[in-house]
C-alpha cells in the first residue's frame, strides 16, 4: 500500500464548477500536510499547507481529518488556469522528507 | 528574490556514466533536499542536507550520493547510470530543519539516460 494515495483522475470539469480532491495517508504519526500544484513539465509549487482546523485561501479550501487520515482540497469557481496536477504531500518526521502522492490531474474546460 | 536554482536544465548521458547535478537554495535557507520524479509519478525523496550534514536518506542505492557546501548549495551525484535513472531531479530548499515548514522547489534537471 502506498503511503499517500490519490485518485489519479483526470477530473474533467467545466469552468465555474466546484471540484474536490481527496487523499489518504497511512502513517498516523504524520505531522504536516500540504497541497502542491504541478504544471506539465514544471516543478511542484506549494499551493497551501493544511492545518487541523482547516484553512482557506481564496477559492481553495483544505481540510485535514487526522482520525481518518484523510486530506481534502476543494476548488470553487474553477478557472481554465487551474488545470494542473495536484499533489497531496505529507511530512512524516521532524526532518525534511516529504512523501508525495501520485497526483490528481485536473482539466478545466471552457 | 531569486528562487531555488538548478543546473543544468537538461542532460543526456549514456548508461554507465556519472552525472553531477547542482542546486542553489533560496538565500537564507540552510536545508536542501533532493527528489527524483519519474514520468507519471509523484516525486520521491532521495536526500536531505542541513548545515552540510546528511539528515535523511530515501530508499535509493549507494550509486546516489550528495553533499552540501558551506554556502548551502548542494550537489547530487549518480554513478553507473542506468536507463531507469532517467527522470526529473528536483531540489527543494527550506528555512528550518524540523517542524512544520514549507519546501520550495527549483525547476529541476531533466536527465535522460540512453
Amino acid at each position: 500500500r502506498k503511503e499517500v494515495e490519490q485518485d489519479p483522475g483526470p477530473f474533467n470539469v467545466p469552468e465555474g464548477a466546484t471540484v474536490a480532491f481527496n487523499c489518504t495517508y497511512s502513517n498516523s504519526a504524520s505531522q504536516s500536510f500540504f497541497w502542491y500544484r504541478q504544471d506539465c513539465r514544471k516543478e511542484p509549487k506549494l499551493l497551501m499547507s493544511v492545518y487541523s482546523s482547516g484553512n482557506e485561501d481564496g477559492r481553495f479550501t483544505a481540510q485535514l481529518n487526522r482520525a481518518s487520515q484523510y486530506i481534502s482540497l476543494l476548488i470553487r469557481d474553477s478557472k481554465l488556469s487551474d488545470s494542473a496536477t495536484y499533489l497531496c504531500v505529507v511530512n512524516n518526521n521532524a526532518g525534511n522528507m516529504l512523501t508525495f502522492g501520485g497526483g490528481t490531474r485536473l482539466m478545466v474546460k471552457p | 528574490d531569486a528562487g531555488v536554482t538548478q543546473s543544468p536544465t537538461h542532460l543526456i548521458k549514456t548508461r554507465g556514466q556519472h552525472v553531477t547535478l547542482r542546486c542553489s537554495p533560496i538565500s537564507g535557507h540552510k536545508s536542501v533536499s533532493w527528489y527524483q520524479q519519474v514520468l507519471g509519478q509523484g516525486p520521491q525523496f532521495i536526500f536531505q542536507y542541513y548545515e552540510k550534514e546528511e539528515r535523511g536518506r530515501g530508499n535509493f542505492p549507494d550509486r546516489f550520493s550528495a553533499r552540501q557546501f558551506p554556502n548551502y548549495s548542494s550537489e547530487l551525484n549518480v554513478n553507473a547510470l542506468l536507463l531507469g535513472d532517467s527522470a526529473l531531479y528536483l531540489c527543494a530548499s527550506s528555512l528550518r530543519r524540523g517542524g512544520s515548514y514549507e519546501q520550495y522547489f527549483g525547476p529541476g534537471t531533466r536527465l535522460t539516460v540512453t
